[in-house]
Formats: C-alpha cells, structure tokens, sequence
C-alpha cells in the first residue's frame, strides 16, 4: 500500500501568488516525521520543512510552512509569495519511528511558477 | 557551513566500466546513504551505512557496493554498469537516536552516463 501520496503530478502558480501542495501519508506509527523536499532541475535534493507526529503546531519556515492534520493524515505544504526560483519539483515524504533508517518518498509534483 | 559533498557531480563511464562515486559530509552524522533517482522518479535508497554497520536493501542489485572507511567519507562502487544503471546519484545523511524521524540532508548528487 502506498504510504505517501501526491496526487498533483504538475501545478502551476502566478508568481507572487501562495500555492498549496498535497500530500496525504498512512501510518500506524504514532511516531513519524514528515518532510519535504525541493529539487530543482540541477538535481539536488534541498530539505524544506520537517513537522514531526507529536508537534502540537504547524512548522513554518520563511516562506514554507505545512499544514499538518494529523486526523485526516495530510501534510501540505503551502509556499507563499511564490518566485519564478520555486519553479522545481517537491517531493513528500515521511519517516517512521520504528521503520528504523527508511524514508519513503511520494511520486513528487512538479511546480511552474509564471511570470 | 556544514554540507554534503559529492564528487564529481558528472560522471560518464562506459559499458561495464566500473565506476566509484565519493561522498563526504561535515555534519558529522553517524549515518550515511546512497539513492539512485531516474528521471521523474522518487530516489530509491540503495543502501545505508549505521557508523559502521551496512545494510542492504533486499532488491538492490549486486552490482552496487559500497565503502565507508570513516564517519566523513563514503563510497558508492558500480561494478560493472549497464546502460540501466544512468540516473542521478544522491548521497544523504542523517543522525540517528532512539527513532528514526531525524532530517536527511542530501548532496548535490552526480549524474551517471553509462555509454
């Protein structure tokens, strides 16, 4: 069963505009952390935000933060202000306490942001 | 600043050449990891290094190797690459304490051509 999902395969935004990424995970973990992860075409890998299971508030970081419902399962990520910059592709992905060194990623969605 | 190196970021070899690609990190974490990503995919983690424990992922090819003689360097060995073996190569690493949520950070990676 897929535990991380990301059902926009591709997304665009205005620049300027804030823009929402999906990501909904399954686990029976009650620990995990969620992440996610900005890859530019040049291929690196950049971490974003990280939102750990027992965090009683949402992460934010500058621009980033993620909408955490815990409930419902869902991570998404929302950028503010977009810039022609975050044009790349962002991946999800969790990591669960007892799933010892694992990370399982989502199938990625790839943002355009527009001029 | 603490980073994640890896060299060469460009890597062509031929048919059944072996290759090595380098890792090196200052961050000073105990684990280390190696993904190969092909276009449009999720990373898939190859193996990981625990200080000095290895370990394998059940489907990765025997092909792959890989060395660590110390906490700052790691090694990834292709053995004799085939042209299915082209993809982007991330190196990661990460603390680990009593649960495995902690933060990978990766390395710019190296693209393999395999001629």
């Amino acid at each position: 069963a897929q535990k991380i999902t990301q059902t926009q395969p591709g997304m665009f935004v205005q620049e300027k505009e804030a823009v929402t990424l999906d990501c909904t995970y399954d686990t029976s973990d009650p620990s995990y952390g969620l992440f996610w992860y900005k890859q530019p075409s040049s291929g690196e890998m950049i971490f974003l935000i990280y939102q750990g299971s027992y965090d009683q508030q949402n992460a934010t970081e500058g621009r980033y933060s993620l909408n955490f419902q815990k409930a419902r399962k869902s991570a998404n990520l929302v950028i503010s202000a977009s810039q022609l910059g975050d044009s790349a592709m962002y991946f999800c992905a969790m990591r669960e306490g007892a799933g010892g060194f694992k990370t399982i990623f989502g199938a990625g969605t790839r943002l355009f942001v527009k001029a | 600043d603490a980073m994640v190196i890896q060299n060469p970021r460009y890597q062509v070899t031929q048919f059944g050449k072996p290759v090595t690609l380098s890792c090196s990190q200052t961050l000073n974490h105990n684990v280390m990891y190696w993904y190969q990503q092909k276009s449009s995919q999720a990373p898939k983690l190859l193996f990981h290094y625990y200080d000095k424990d290895f370990n394998n992922e059940a489907d990765t090819p025997d092909n792959f190797q890989s060395r660590r003689p110390n906490t700052s360097f790691c090694f990834l060995d292709i053995r004799s690459p085939g042209l299915g073996d082209a993809a982007m190569y991330l190196c990661a690493t990460s603390t680990y304490r009593d649960r495995g949520t902690d933060t990978q950070y990766f390395g710019p990676g190296t693209r393999l051509t395999v001629l």
